[in-house]
């Protein structure tokens, strides 16, 4: 079964330096999206992309982060200067069309900002 | 403003009897309610859903109840298997928006042997 996949599962930074999370969302699926999960707290929207664009963010994607598809496979989120409050796990997920119920998440990229 | 919401953080029942976990919503514009399932170390898998438009919808094992008067969702699970224990989260998915889900805090799901 196609699945959501997500690179690196854990990343370690420093304040202030920039990390980028790597997805590779299902194939066939045109709607991309990211999500964090502080811990033991809810999931939470950041942003979701489609044909080459963002289509809605929340007020948590600030200036300090950005969304790439750089090539046909991968789909990255980019955080310029990390907080010590970026601390979180964070999901990428795809979804065939824009009904954001259907969304397949992947197993999620915990950051943590030391 | 949007809101959802859970009533209980954890219910632990006996392997074999159902599971109801709870959810109250504060949004009334929203076209979809989802369930989620997350297992440790995993993402969130998608359950079941049910449209705005409806009060009961059935899958596998699972039901889920919306009741809009009260503004209150539930899941159902028959005959809980180990394999159930995890992180519930219900969703929705606002009417102004097909782009997103809100999450709400999570029900853990402990089965007992």
């Amino acid at each position: 079964e196609p699945e959501v996949t997500q690179t690196p599962s854990h990343q370690v930074t420093q304040m202030g330096q920039e990390v980028i999370l790597r997805c590779v969302p299902i194939s066939n699926h045109l709607y991309f999206y990211w999500y964090r999960q502080i811990l033991g707290q809810k999931v939470e929207f950041l942003v979701s992309f489609y044909n080459n664009e963002i289509s809605e963010k929340s007020e948590i994607f600030d200036d300090q982060f950005s969304v790439e598809r750089p090539d046909g496979s991968n789909f990255t989120l980019k955080i310029r200067s990390t907080k010590l409050e970026d601390s979180a796990m964070y999901f990428c997920a795809s979804s065939w069309t824009g009904n954001s119920y259907e969304q397949y998440f992947g197993p999620g990229t915990r950051l943590t900002v030391t | 403003g949007e809101s959802v919401g859970l009533h209980l953080p954890t219910l632990s029942v006996q392997e074999g009897d159902n599971s109801i976990i709870n959810c109250a919503y504060s949004n009334s514009a929203s076209d979809y309610f989802i369930w989620y399932k997350q297992e440790s170390g995993k993402g969130p898998q998608f359950i079941i859903d049910i449209r705005s438009n409806m009060d009961k919808r059935q899958g596998q094992r699972v039901t889920v109840l919306l009741n809009k008067t009260v503004k209150h969702l539930s899941l159902q699970i028959a005959a809980t298997q180990p394999g159930d224990s995890a992180v519930y989260f219900c969703a929705e998915n606002p009417m102004d928006s097909s782009y997103k889900l809100i999450f709400g805090s999570g029900t853990r799901l402990l089965v007992r042997p």
